[in-house]
Parts: C-alpha cells; structure tokens; sequence
C-alpha cells in the first residue's frame, strides 16, 4: 500500500519568514495529493491540494509543488503569520477501483513566533 | 459549500458500554464517508470506508465487530463502539466525499471519547 513520510515533524519560524514542509510517497499510481491544516483539537481543513497533471500550484501565500518522478510533494508558506501555526498534514491519493483512500503524513507542526 | 457536522463533540462513558457517533453531509450527498482515528499528537489513521447501501471497508487490524459501521443514506454514517474500554479514548474524525468533489475528503469536527 502507499506509505507517505513527512518532515520535518516541527518547525518553527519567525514571523514573516517562509515554511517549507516536504512529503514523499511511495506508490507511483497515486495521483491527488492535499493539504490540510489542523489546529488543536479541531478538524482539518482542506487549504490546497494538486493532481499529478500540474507540477505546481499556488492559492495566495500558500503554494504546493510535485515532482512526480522523484515521488515528493512540498507546501510552501510565505509570509508567515502567527494564525499559521497549527499541524499540517500532507496525504496522497490514488483511485483504484474508485476507492481513493487518503494516506496521510505523519504531521508537522509549525509555529510562527511574532 | 461541502460541511461535515458530527455529534457528540465529545462523549465520556462506562467501560463494557457502546457509544453511537453520528457523521452526517450537511449539503452535499456523501457517497463514501470514512472514519479515522487519531491519538494525541499524532496522524489519522484510516478505520474504514463505508458506502452508501452496502458493508463498510475495514482496514487492517480495526475490530469490524468492535466498531461498528452503518451509511444507510446519502447524508448520515455512524460509528458504534461496543463494548468500548479506556483503550478506545481516542479522537474519532469522519470525513465525507460527494459524487461531484473527486477525491476531495471534508472532514467532521471530530468526537473525543474518554472511556473511564
């Protein structure tokens, strides 16, 4: 089955200063691969996500990159602010028979110091 | 647009009882709803897959008959712990996927049980 790994497990950067979280997957049929941020004790929240048709993808200060050769996906955050820290987590999906699974990341969490 | 509600928010009950959490499509008909679980600090782990009008999908190592797993219609699925024991506490999220949202997965608010 897919096995999505992601690092790091914590980052934390000064406000206004960018964040970079990179996930690897390991099954090359998958295909859609989101982003979801989760703050504490609340529900994750779809903020992006790209299909394996486009290398890159931006929304604002939010943007996501696939190489699909090298099986890896990375979120970019610029311009960080305080209300960005919470734990991210990436997942990769493949449609297999239509059930289109989610496999998600282990989960990073950032923190944005003012 | 694609809103999850899930009740109880938060449920603490006697070991060796059941408890019932709802998962329901606000606006949106959900032809699959999946149910995770996650402990603290740590990632969702997929439980199963359930499709409307017929048997949910378990992943390995998750007790089918410990939890079980009703989608009778387009916009509710639900999840019973039996015999739930304090190794069950746990954060129980479901999420829902539309006919018309590919693969995109909304998820619920999440339900904490705390089995004492």
């Amino acid at each position: 089955g897919e096995n999505v790994e992601q690092h790091p497990s914590t980052l934390s950067v000064q406000e206004g200063d960018s964040a970079v979280i990179k996930c690897t997957y390991s099954d090359s049929a998958s295909n859609y691969f989101p982003w979801y941020k989760q703050e504490l004790g609340k529900r994750p929240q779809l903020i992006i996500d790209i299909r394996s048709n486009v290398g890159e993808k931006k929304d604002q200060r939010i943007a996501v990159t696939l190489n699909k050769t090298a099986k890896h996906f990375s979120l970019h955050i610029t311009e960080t602010q305080p209300e960005d820290s919470a734990v991210y987590f990436c997942a990769a999906s493949a449609a297999k028979g239509g059930a289109n699974n989610l496999f998600f990341g282990t989960g990073t969490r950032l923190t944005v110091i003012p | 647009g694609a809103v999850v509600s899930q009740h109880p928010s938060r449920v603490i009950c006697k070991s060796g009882t059941s408890v019932k959490i709802e998962c329901r499509s606000l606006d949106f008909q959900a032809t699959t709803m999946f149910w995770y679980r996650q402990f603290p600090k740590q990632s969702l782990m997929l439980m199963a897959t359930s499709n409307e009008g017929s048997k949910a999908t378990y992943e390995q190592g998750v007790e089918k008959d410990k939890f079980l797993i009703n989608h009778a219609s387009l916009t509710l699925s639900t999840l019973t712990v039996t015999s739930a024991h304090p190794e069950d506490s746990s954060f129980y999220i479901c999420s829902a996927r539309g006919a018309g949202y590919q693969e995109t997965q909304y998820f619920g608010p999440g339900t904490r049980l705390l089995v004492l």
